[in-house]
């Protein structure tokens, strides 16, 4: 699997949005992105997942680039409670064997 | 309600009193899976199933063994636990290759 880059940390404000950058510029053509996140301690949380088109669901939005070397997760209104840890993974798809491989993460501070 | 849950959640015990930390989910997902966590070190896997009857090491399986008796429960079991097997412990499941659940953990101390 493909290795990600992320920023150690980053701060947002209540209310606004947070963009989360990922570099996984040796991604196969065949590995999807995921987003997982994890608050203090507690287990990780699916957020979301693409291939190359954008994806947005109820909790955030990914936008992938089209050479699919970066990506980044929007939450569009963050609050106090999504403050975490928030992982971007690149993975094999339909693969039973092929595990989640956790860097270490952006941690997100969202500060009123 | 989906979920896949771990018992106990909190747990201390001494050098080579044999535990067993259960793991049980709902959602008839084939793969199942542990992970332990650790300060500087991140998630790592130690063993994971594909289905019943089929396990596997993962990249930290030294000191830990499973079973796959039915398809809901993974139990993860420390034979002799030692106090480098102090951390936080993770189960998950998926079906398919795609979204992986967590259990909300477990916290191991060996003392």
């Amino acid at each position: 699997d493909a290795k990600t880059t992320q920023p150690t940390s980053m701060d947002c404000a209540e209310g606004r949005a947070a963009n989360l950058p990922c570099n996984h510029s040796t991604i196969s053509g065949n590995e999807y992105v995921y987003w997982y996140r994890q608050i203090h301690s507690q287990g990780p949380q699916y957020i979301i997942h693409g291939l190359k088109n954008n994806e947005t669901n109820e909790m955030a939005s990914l936008i992938i680039t089209e050479d699919r070397k970066s990506s980044t997760l929007i939450l569009p209104h963050a609050t106090l409670r999504d403050t975490a840890v928030y992982y971007c993974i690149v993975r094999v798809a339909g693969e039973y064997g092929n595990k989640l491989v956790f860097g270490a993460g952006t941690i997100l501070r969202v500060k009123s | 309600e989906a979920q896949v849950t771990q018992n106990p959640r909190y747990l201390i015990t001494v050098t080579g009193k044999k535990l067993t930390v259960t793991c049980s989910q709902n959602m008839n997902h084939e793969y199942m899976s542990w992970y332990r966590q650790d300060p500087g070190l991140g998630l790592r896997q130690i063993y994971y199933s594909m289905n019943v009857e089929v396990t596997d090491k993962g990249d930290v399986p030294e000191g830990y063994k499973v079973s796959r008796k039915e398809k809901r429960n993974f139990p993860l079991i420390l034979e002799s636990p030692s106090p480098n097997q102090t951390s936080l412990y993770f189960c998950a499941s998926r079906t398919g290759g795609r979204v992986e659940y967590f259990g909300p953990g477990t916290r191991l101390t060996v003392t």
